[in-house]
């Protein structure tokens, strides 16, 4: 089974310009999530889609950042214009609707990290 | 809302010797606790989870860990660790019912021959 892919893997861009990042989740994923991971911090939500509907993006500064899930599968993180502080690892993550369990385990893709200068 | 804390931001540890990664969490209702490892590089896999029954949950690579509910606790421990162990430690929490996985700061484990 093919794991969550990212691309690209490393970004260096300039402050004021715009990036955007590609995430595929498994196959039959309903639930897709972007994380932010600032150097030295743990991974914070910015966004939840489940299909191609958004669950939670109640951290997601919505004034530079943009994200859709138009067909409900794959999905494009965008940040316009960047600022120094929005250099981090940005991983995606999928997971199953619904598990036996209850509690549905996140799979996560190797991420892209992104360079402002 | 709930949180999570790891005290430690680094463990050296020699080869072969055993090792606990502390973790503490905080929450006002019921918890789903997990540990995750992200080596260079690379996303989060996850090594182990509680959710609920027997306090003390093993996972993958020889880990383990033990819910502690009077403590908020929920450390991670090998009694022998290896070179390639070598990688960071997540704790994280997600409340019961909810999606969303709220992560501690890490612990970098440095296992040194």
């Amino acid at each position: 089974e093919a794991g969550v892919a990212q691309s690209p893997r490393y970004k260096i861009i300039e402050k004021r310009q715009s990036v955007a990042f590609w995430c595929n989740p498994i196959s039959g994923h309903a639930t897709l999530y972007w994380y932010q991971q600032i150097l030295g911090q743990g991974p914070k939500l910015l966004i939840q889609f489940q299909n191609n509907g958004v669950v939670d993006d109640s951290q997601l500064p919505k004034d530079r950042f943009s994200a859709e899930r138009l067909k409900g599968v794959d999905s494009t993180l965008k940040i316009q214009p960047a600022k120094l502080e929005d250099s981090a690892v940005y991983l995606c993550a999928s997971s199953t609707l619904r598990s036996r369990e209850g509690v549905n385990e996140q799979f996560f893709g190797p991420g892209t990290r992104l360079t402002v200068l | 809302a709930q949180s999570v804390t790891q005290l430690d931001s680094q463990v050296p540890v020699f080869e072969e010797a055993p090792v606990e990664l502390r973790c503490n969490y905080s929450s006002s209702v019921s918890v789903y606790l997990f540990w995750y490892v992200q080596y260079p590089n690379q996303g989060l896999q996850l090594l182990l989870k509680y959710l609920s029954g027997s306090t003390l949950v093993k996972g993958i690579n020889g880990f383990e860990a033990e819910f502690n509910k009077s403590q908020t606790s929920f450390h991670l421990r090998k009694p022998s660790v290896h070179i390639s162990d070598t990688a960071e430690y997540f704790c994280a929490v997600r409340k019961g019912g909810g999606n969303k996985l709220t992560f501690g700061t890490g612990t970098q484990l440095k296992v040194e021959l």
